[in-house]
């Protein structure tokens, strides 16, 4: 069965301390994966799209890879600012339409 | 401006009433989707569109109708509201394979 799952679903990291977000899929036919930041309150905020294994995309602090099955938001010495949802969501052979992970819940602490 | 927007931001309605949210977006953008986002559920797509007088169904999309007459504006009515469509809906519009980009979205709640 095609899905998309991202974990954890929530991350507590104190200011400063770099970790990792995952987004994991069994879908075939990937035409792209998109990384979104959700704040509470507003509508998913696009951040990055990549297109084929190998890929990285750079942002401030945040970094995303892809690989066959993958993908990695890399967050180097986050600050409470990034605090917010981070949702994952790929393009596959749906006629135009995204699938979405559940999200990443980051909280980053002073 | 550019981009999406959504009307209204906030509703408040009873029970059994119509309801319409309204979604523009200025890019001329060929898709068009509407979500409903729930604690525990993450976003839900209700009902999407291909292009002007094209609409296909998402995953939940009973008691939702939708048309889309002009490329720009895809608006969702709720024929009958129930309790259970209280939710945050939000509007997005993209191109084929290209970036989806979401409006600020809709608090509705039925009372």
């Amino acid at each position: 069965e095609d899905q998309v799952t991202q974990s954890p679903e929530a991350l507590r990291l104190q200011e400063g301390e770099s970790s990792s977000l995952n987004c994991s899929y069994t879908v075939s036919g990937l035409r792209g994966l998109f990384w979104y930041r959700q704040d509470p309150g507003k509508g998913p905020e696009f951040l990055f799209t990549l297109y084929s294994a190998g890929e990285e995309k750079e942002k401030e602090r945040l970094k995303a890879t892809l690989t066959k099955k993958e993908s990695f938001l890399h967050i180097t010495a986050p600050k409470p600012e990034d605090s917010a949802t981070y949702l994952c969501a790929l393009d596959y052979n749906q006629g135009g339409k995204l699938i979405f992970g559940q999200g990443t819940e980051l909280s980053v602490k002073p | 401006d550019a981009g999406i927007t959504q009307s209204p931001r906030y509703k408040i309605t009873e029970t059994g009433r119509q309801v319409t949210l309204m979604c523009h977006q200025t890019w001329s953008h060929s898709y068009m989707f509407w979500y409903r986002q729930d604690l525990g559920h993450g976003l839900r797509l209700i009902y999407y569109s291909a292009a002007a007088d094209i609409t296909d169904k998402g995953e939940v999309p009973d008691g939702y109708v939708v048309s889309r007459s002009k490329t720009e504006n895809f608006p969702l009515t709720l024929e009958s509201a129930t309790r259970s469509q209280t939710s945050v809906y939000f509007c997005a519009s993209r191109e084929f394979t290209d970036t989806q980009y979401f409006g600020p979205g809709t608090r509705l709640t039925v009372l």
